[in-house]
């Protein structure tokens, strides 16, 4: 039943030695996101892919960056971490209608998350 | 440019109280507007949705409308339980890319 799927659930890293994360999905959806998430607070999207588009948010740092090998696959890789690193990691999918004038608006399926501690 | 802002809490209730979270809204255009709960330790789950003016959303007892003209999307549920006790977001997106603005969360503890 497991439709986004993230792994590990728990992640410890040492302060600069890197890490990936992984998400992966059985819904064939085209879009797949990256979000930070710290102390209950909103999501932050980091970035997304549009098949094989990716997509940077103008404020997230270089010490981030993302794989996506396949539709139902996409890695987030942290080149070297530090404390503020430290928080939730959660990927989503959704569908997109193909081309820039897509009307539809589609809801966005979140994975369980990877929590990721620094220390 | 887009934003949306939703009550802080924490909200503190009984069991079977009326929960109401206050979410308003601002864009250009029409957007669809979701709320979505977070359980302790786990990821985000949309509980419901609506994608035009005056749609009404609704699942597992709660709902919200979809009010153009006070830009609001108010969350409400008649008998709350201990089970509900989580954080609950509010979103909005458009189309165009698909990308989710989210208010800041409201943390809800029912007490039994």
């Amino acid at each position: 039943d497991a439709m986004v799927i993230q792994n590990p659930r728990y992640q410890v890293t040492q302060f600069g030695k890197p890490v990936t994360l992984s998400c992966s999905q059985t819904l064939n959806h085209n879009v797949m996101y990256w979000y930070q998430q710290k102390s209950s607070q909103a999501p932050k999207l980091l970035f997304h892919y549009y098949d094989k588009d990716f997509n940077n948010e103008a404020d997230t740092p270089d010490n981030f960056q993302s794989r996506r090998p396949n539709t139902s696959f996409c890695f987030l890789d942290i080149r070297s971490p530090g404390l503020g690193d430290a928080a939730m990691y959660l990927c989503a999918t959704s569908r997109l209608g193909a081309g820039q004038g897509a009307t539809a608006s589609y809801e966005q399926y979140f994975g369980p998350g990877t929590r990721l501690t620094v220390t | 440019g887009d934003s949306v802002t939703q009550m802080e809490g924490p909200v503190t209730l009984s069991e079977e109280a009326f929960l109401t979270i206050n979410c308003t809204y601002t864009a250009t255009g029409y957007p669809s507007l979701f709320w979505y709960v977070q359980y302790p330790g786990e990821g985000l789950q949309l509980l419901l949705k609506a994608t035009k003016a005056d749609d009404k959303g609704s699942n597992k007892g709660f709902e919200a409308t979809y009010r153009k003209e006070t830009t609001s999307f108010h969350l409400e549920k008649g008998s709350v339980q201990v089970s509900d006790s989580a954080v609950y977001f509010c979103a909005q997106n458009k189309a165009a890319g698909n990308k989710l603005t989210f208010g800041g969360g409201t943390r809800v503890l029912v007490k039994p």
